[in-house]
């Protein structure tokens, strides 16, 4: 299985917002809404921000939102601020029954 | 409050078997929960390895399914991975995790463990 395609790095200034994409195809992103994404701080482990597409867990900021459109999934962050900065990964059930991380996004707030 | 803690040695020695167990507290693995290993290796993305449910059912990464294996001891509350032939590709940070069944939520995650292949 391949990763799915996340672009290396993006970038924003504080208080606007940002996208990122994840790319897949029919066989995981596209053929089910089981689409989850990870922040994660250097040295630490990850965390659920996103998960089933556009459910956010509890404790989570509602700047955090997510969406799919066919096999592309995203996640946007809204009012960004500088806790914001940190890597993303997007991640996304199969049809073998497993799951696939995509490459990661480095978030940077300028 | 659920915690996960992993355990195992830092250092294995290359074609030698990688072993680490995840204590789970604050929940039963009996729950109809998946549990999950993931790693990352230094300064790359994460890598999903495999899951087991409570009942024993797994599911691995096509490319690693040869050599892993996943366990789950309910006598004791945790869950093991079993890595086999490693080499140096296999050095990275591992996690376990848990993921809630019929879902892609994977919301609970150990602190990780830095296992180095190396002679």
């Amino acid at each position: 299985q391949s990763a799915l395609t996340q672009p290396a790095s993006v970038s924003g200034s504080p208080g606007q917002s940002i996208t990122i994409s994840c790319t897949g195809t029919s066989s995981d992103v596209g053929g089910y809404n089981y689409v989850s994404w990870y922040q994660q701080y250097p040295g630490k482990a990850p965390k659920l921000m996103i998960y089933d597409v556009s459910k956010r867990p509890s404790g989570v900021s509602n700047r955090f939102s997510g969406s799919k459109s066919g096999s592309t999934a995203s996640l946007t962050i809204s009012g960004l601020q500088a806790e914001d900065e940190a890597d993303y990964y997007c991640s996304s059930y199969t049809s073998i029954s497993t799951w696939v991380f995509g490459g990661g996004t480095k978030l940077t707030v300028l | 409050q659920v915690q996960l803690q992993e355990s195992g040695p830092g250092l294995v020695k290359p074609s030698g078997t990688l072993s680490l167990t995840c204590a789970v507290s604050g929940i039963s693995v009996s729950n109809t929960n998946w549990w999950s290993w993931v790693r990352q290796p230094p300064g790359k993305g994460l890598e999903w390895i495999g899951e087991i449910f409570y009942s024993g059912s797994t599911n691995y990464n096509p490319s690693l399914k040869s050599r892993v294996t996943i366990s789950v001891d309910k006598s004791k509350n945790q869950f093991s991975l079993k890595l086999s032939s490693v080499t140096a590709a296999d050095t990275a940070v591992y996690y376990c995790a848990r993921r809630v069944g019929a879902t892609g939520r994977i919301d609970y995650w150990g602190q990780g463990t830095l296992v180095i292949v190396s002679s």
